[in-house]
């Protein structure tokens, strides 16, 4: 079965430095897609973030960026110049490309950013 | 467009009374899907549509669970004979190839049974 591993429950960050949120996951198949969703405390799941597997090139969103190691199965998440607004719940999730279209998720991590 | 919409925000409920919840997704979107998500943990899978077919359904969904997409639009999920096991948050989404898979999730449905 597929799982998805956020070994971190909880992780703090001074505002304006940078921090980075690790997930591995578990798959055999060779094609799909990893996200890392954003669950303020209002509760809304906000995607921040996607990579196909078949691209090398590791996607970014302006402050945000992944390091994505396929051989090693690890996505790690990169917040640079953390702000106030990036305090959450985050969570790693994975798809198969083909297949099923259900998200397996991780237990998520909650980030703190300090003033 | 505004987004996934869930109703109500929040239910309590006797334990053995039926429940039903309510999903509007984005209009584009032809792909919606049901998540729990209890305190602590991630989103669990459900169950999905493709339109009005349900395509698949989690191991998780007891008999006592049921989900229609009657006309590919709304989708409701009904919980008859209430537990308090079945105390969580109720979480929809909403996806479709065409929009590179971006699942959109609406704010969810807390479910308290006492």
């Amino acid at each position: 079965a597929q799982t998805v591993t956020q070994s971190q429950p909880e992780m703090s960050v001074q505002e304006a430095e940078t921090v980075t949120l690790s997930c591995t996951y578990d798959t055999s198949e060779s094609d799909y897609y990893l996200f890392w969703y954003k669950q303020p405390p209002s509760r809304q799941m906000i995607l921040v973030i996607r990579q196909e597997a078949y691209k090398q090139q590791n996607a970014t969103e302006n402050r945000f960026s992944v390091n994505f190691q396929k051989a090693a199965k690890s996505f790690s998440l990169k917040i640079s110049d953390s702000q106030l607004g990036d305090a959450a719940m985050y969570f790693c999730a994975w798809r198969p490309t083909g297949g099923s279209e259900k998200l397996v998720f991780g237990k998520g991590m909650k980030l703190t950013v300090n003033p | 467009d505004t987004g996934v919409s869930q109703d109500p925000r929040h239910k309590i409920t006797k334990r053995g009374q039926n429940v039903t919840f309510r999903c509007d997704p984005i209009s584009e979107h032809n792909r919606l899907y049901w998540y729990r998500q209890t305190l602590g943990q991630g989103p669990e899978f459900l169950t999905y549509f493709q339109n009005e077919a349900q395509l698949e359904k989690s191991r998780l969904l007891s008999d006592r669970f049921s989900a229609e997409r009657p006309k590919g639009s709304f989708s409701t999920l009904e919980i008859q004979r209430t537990e308090q096991g079945d105390s969580a948050m109720y979480l929809c989404a909403s996806s479709s190839p065409s929009f590179l898979w971006t699942y959109t999730f609406g704010s969810g449905t807390r479910l308290t049974v006492v």
